[in-house]
């Protein structure tokens, strides 16, 4: 099993419709979960953090996190063409002192408008 | 403006040389970073240090060799001892937890791709 699991995608979404990612990870003490945006060619660039249960929102994009389920989500709201490019799930544990970020495979979005 | 500098953008190497990428900071970050980048599979941890002086083997670092003789600065060199070299190299630097808030942000260069002739 990988330690940080997304769909790769493509995943296809009108314009101004809501944008659903999912990351799964195996790493039940997991601490900390970023979500970060990457556009061909370019570095990622970090999106969202989220460390606790629940939602966490910051204008159109929420993360939310289940630890039971293991789970952590970002929502894109009212979808732009902008918001076509593929995003990556990271997850900081507890191995290499907490230092080491673990990071999915990414899934690739398109907004079509 | 505060940022990660990586150089060259774009290389090339001949099978059987060693290079070596650049990765400068001014951001007074102390912990450093480098990670490779493969289509389909994400981000792989080469190597990262916490402090001057003082580095740990990531996931991959077979083929590769570091240091960090400055705060600012960890650049990577890409030995022949690598087999498949050819990759998008990010470099990323974050506060360690003894630092201000924050800490748990990486921040990214913007990347420097390696193509073996």
């Amino acid at each position: 099993q990988k330690e940080v699991e997304q769909n790769s995608g493509p995943l296809s979404v009108p314009e101004g419709a809501i944008a659903s990612l999912n990351c799964t990870y195996s790493d039940r003490v997991s601490q900390s979960f970023f979500w970060y945006r990457q556009y061909s060619g370019k570095s990622p660039e970090l999106i969202m953090s989220i460390y606790s249960n629940g939602d966490k929102e910051d204008g159109r994009f929420t993360a939310q996190l289940n630890k039971a389920s293991q789970y952590v989500s970002l929502l894109i709201r009212d979808s732009q063409p902008s918001d076509s490019a593929t995003y990556l799930c990271a997850v900081r544990g507890p191995n290499f002192g907490n230092e080491k970020l673990t990071f999915g495979t990414g899934t690739r979005l398109t907004i079509i408008p | 403006d505060g940022g990660i500098t990586q150089s060259p953008k774009y290389l090339f190497r001949k099978e059987g040389q060693n290079v070596t990428l650049s990765c400068e900071q001014n951001l007074n970050h102390d912990a450093m970073y480098w990670y490779r980048q493969d289509p389909g599979q994400g981000l792989r941890l080469i190597y990262y240090s916490q402090i001057v002086n003082d580095f740990q083997k990531g996931d991959i670092a077979e083929g590769y060799s570091v240091s960090r003789e400055k705060k600012e600065s960890f650049p990577l060199t890409v030995t022949s001892a690598q087999k498949n070299p050819t990759a998008f190299y990010l470099c990323a630097s974050r506060r360690s937890p003894s630092q201000r808030s924050g800490a748990n942000v990486l921040t990214f260069g913007a990347g420097s791709r390696l193509t073996v002739l």
